[in-house]
């Protein structure tokens, strides 16, 4: 089964310019995440949709950031304006909810952002 | 954001070496999980914890769920080359939210 995908892998920009982040999740999976790493501050929520539905944004740094999921087996993480302090590495994740236990997330590959 | 503490930071082993590594926290958690990230790559879910005092293994791997809810434990038996990484923990303390806080990791290196 093919896992987490994650487009493109690696994303080179100049500061300023429109950044999108591009995730097919495992089919038959509900909830959906968005995490960002940094060695400074690890490794942190941005946002989670479930069914296609944003959740939480609570970790979204600002108004730069937004995430959409059109359906089910597709989200998108766009930065407008980027700058260089949202370098980092980019991971989404998907996860099926059971019912008598918590989710537990299987991550993409990532893609590796540098804003120059 | 919060983050887990996540001890040792790194361990230098030799193979064939069994290691141990502890995830703290200060709040009590419903859930603990534990990945393994190889450079370049994404975490990759090792075992999943639901249940305090809960013991689960995965191969040579074994990870417990603390009888306080705020600490987790996961060993490694009989290290070998392809343990080689970073281990993170991640713990839920929140039914009805599924955010998951990390910690900071445990670099493992296997000395020759």
């Amino acid at each position: 089964d093919a896992g987490v995908i994650q487009s493109p892998r690696h994303e080179v920009t100049e500061m300023g310019q429109e950044v999108t982040l591009r995730c097919k999740p495992i089919s038959g999976h509900d909830y959906l995440f968005w995490y960002r790493q940094t060695m400074m501050r690890g490794l942190e929520l941005l946002i989670y949709f479930n069914n296609n539905v944003p959740i939480d944004d609570s970790g979204m740094p600002e108004d730069r950031f937004s995430a959409k999921m059109p359906n089910a087996s597709f989200s998108t993480l766009k930065i407008q304006p980027s700058e260089p302090r949202d370098s980092a590495v980019y991971f989404c994740a998907s996860s099926l909810k059971l019912s008598t236990r918590g989710l537990a997330p299987y991550f993409g590959p990532g893609t590796r952002l540098t804003v120059l | 954001g919060q983050q887990l503490n996540q001890s040792p930071q790194s361990m230098f082993i030799q193979e064939g070496e069994d290691v141990s590594m502890n995830c703290t926290s200060s709040s009590i958690f419903n859930t603990w999980l534990w990945y393994k990230q190889d450079p370049g790559e994404g975490p990759v879910l090792l075992i999943a914890l639901y249940k305090a005092g809960e013991l689960t293994s995965n191969g040579r791997l074994t990870a417990q769920f603390g009888i306080t809810r705020k600490d987790s434990f996961l060993n490694i038996s009989a290290s070998i080359p392809s343990d080689v990484g970073i281990y993170f923990c991640a713990g839920r303390n929140n039914f009805g939210n599924e955010k998951l806080t990390f910690g900071t990791g445990t670099r493992l290196t296997i000395i020759p």
